[in-house]
């Protein structure tokens, strides 16, 4: 069985900080990976997605994504942190085409000004 | 355990037929969602609702409808109006709209 797991529930960093967001899947297929966003009062929002082509994905905000294959990992980067970037933050795994997501327990990011 | 169940994990419909995807949790949470995932694509919102007895229809709730009679259930049926329905389907539920989502195990619709 697929899944994912997130490493911290709770992640706090200073505005203009690098942000990191830890997400590793177990597979032994090549997936499709995610990263969605909830912000606060709001629905889930796609940050970006990897789907086989390059390694290095780009998402709206600043946001990327590595996906190092070795190391079954696909963490979540943004160069300099925002007050607004505070959020939930879920990692999810699918094969097939991008059937059946499995999400990992998210992680909550509080940015201290 | 607390938790979100959704059954069942693999539901076929036959043309013209409607059916109905289950959600029930047990986590006391007054706001619950359903998302529809197709192949390579985002999750994209069908209907949420925030209490028992009121709910809203979210991006693309043609073709399906709900129900929240009880807090703790909240059942999506994907009706014959539904022209491609064959989709992963995924429960979410939260205790507040500032409040972390939990997800079920969704459910993966196929049509015969």
């Amino acid at each position: 069985a697929q899944s994912v797991t997130q490493l911290g529930s709770h992640v706090s960093v200073s505005e203009g900080a690098l942000v990191l967001l830890r997400c590793n899947y177990s597979s032994s297929v090549p997936p499709y990976l995610f990263w969605y966003v909830q912000y606060p009062n709001q629905g889930l929002q796609l940050l970006l997605k990897y789907t086989s082509a390059a390694t290095l994905v780009k998402g709206i905000n600043g946001f990327e994504a590595e996906f190092k294959k070795s190391e079954t990992s696909f963490h979540l980067t943004k160069p300099s942190a925002h007050m607004s970037d505070a959020a939930e933050y879920f990692c999810a795994v699918s094969y097939n085409a991008g059937n059946m997501l499995t999400f990992g327990g998210g992680t909550r990011l509080m940015v201290k000004p | 355990d607390g938790g979100i169940t959704q059954s069942p994990k693999y539901l076929f419909r036959k043309e013209g037929q409607n059916v109905t995807l289950s959600c029930e949790q047990n986590l006391n949470h007054d706001a619950m969602y359903w998302y529809r995932q197709d192949p390579g694509q985002g999750l994209r919102l069908i209907y949420y609702s925030q209490i028992v007895n009121d709910f809203q229809k979210g991006d693309i709730a043609e073709g399906y409808s709900v129900s929240r009679e009880k807090k703790e259930s909240f059942p999506l049926t994907v009706t014959s109006a539904q022209k491609n329905p064959t989709a992963f389907y995924l429960c979410a539920s939260r205790r507040g709209m500032r409040e972390k989502l939990f997800f079920g195990s969704g459910t993966q619709l196929s049509v015969l």
